[in-house]
């Protein structure tokens, strides 16, 4: 079992719809919990991150970690085609002094028009 | 502020050969680390530098090294080329100071064994 479980999609949705992207994981010490959005061809781009279990909201995108059940989630309201792109979620703890995230191997999402 | 960069942006090498992959951090950041990111994957950890020094490893064979200077840059080498070395390579910087725990990540070297 992979510490971090991510399904890769593709999960497809029309322009305007509430988007949810979901992750799991089995390592009880991970404290931060990200998520990335990486298009196509480019390195993944910090979306929000969240410290230890609750909500954290940015414009259209809420984040949410549920730490009793190991699970986290990314909301996407009023989704737009620019959103079409592969959505990683990723979590760390401190280990050696540092922080070394774990990834999902990522969400493909398209929003069509 | 230019974030992180990377080069080269693309690369072709063969069976066998070397190859160096270059980082400049983001302004104020101290600490790189590498990623690899094979097709349809996660970035998988490479190494992390500090101070000049590899502070972290993964599960990397040792054909993986690299090189931080004094000014925070760093450098991913690469001997022995395998076909499966193929893939995108992520550099990642954070600050050792403050929010450690986020990197932010540059555009990514795409090499390319034959």
């Amino acid at each position: 079992q992979k510490e971090v479980e991510q399904d890769p999609g593709p999960l497809s949705v029309p322009e305007g719809a509430i988007v949810s992207l979901n992750c799991t994981y089995s390592n009880s010490a991970f404290q931060y919990f990200m998520w990335y959005r990486q298009y196509s061809r480019k390195g993944p781009e910090l979306l929000m991150y969240t410290y230890s279990s609750g909500n954290k909201e940015d414009g259209r995108f809420t984040a949410q970690v549920d730490k009793s059940s190991k699970y986290i989630s990314l909301f996407i309201r009023d989704s737009q085609p620019s959103d079409s792109a592969t959505y990683l979620c990723a979590m760390s703890g401190l280990t050696g002094g540092s922080y070394i995230p774990t990834f999902g191997r990522g969400t493909s999402l398209i929003v069509h028009p | 502020d230019a974030g992180v960069t990377q080069s080269p942006t693309h690369l072709i090498k063969t069976r066998g050969q070397q190859v160096t992959l270059r980082c400049s951090p983001k302004s104020g950041h101290d600490t790189v680390s590498w990623y690899q990111q094979a097709l349809g994957q996660g970035p998988q950890f490479i190494f992390q530098y500090y101070e000049e020094e590899e502070r972290q490893r993964g599960n990397f064979p040792d054909r993986f090294s690299g090189h931080q200077f004094p000014n925070y840059s760093s450098e991913l080498n690469v001997n022995a080329l395998l076909l499966g070395d193929s893939a995108l390579y992520l550099c990642a910087s954070s600050p050792t100071s403050g929010n450690q725990e986020t990197q932010y990540f540059g555009p990514g070297t795409r090499l390319l064994v034959l």
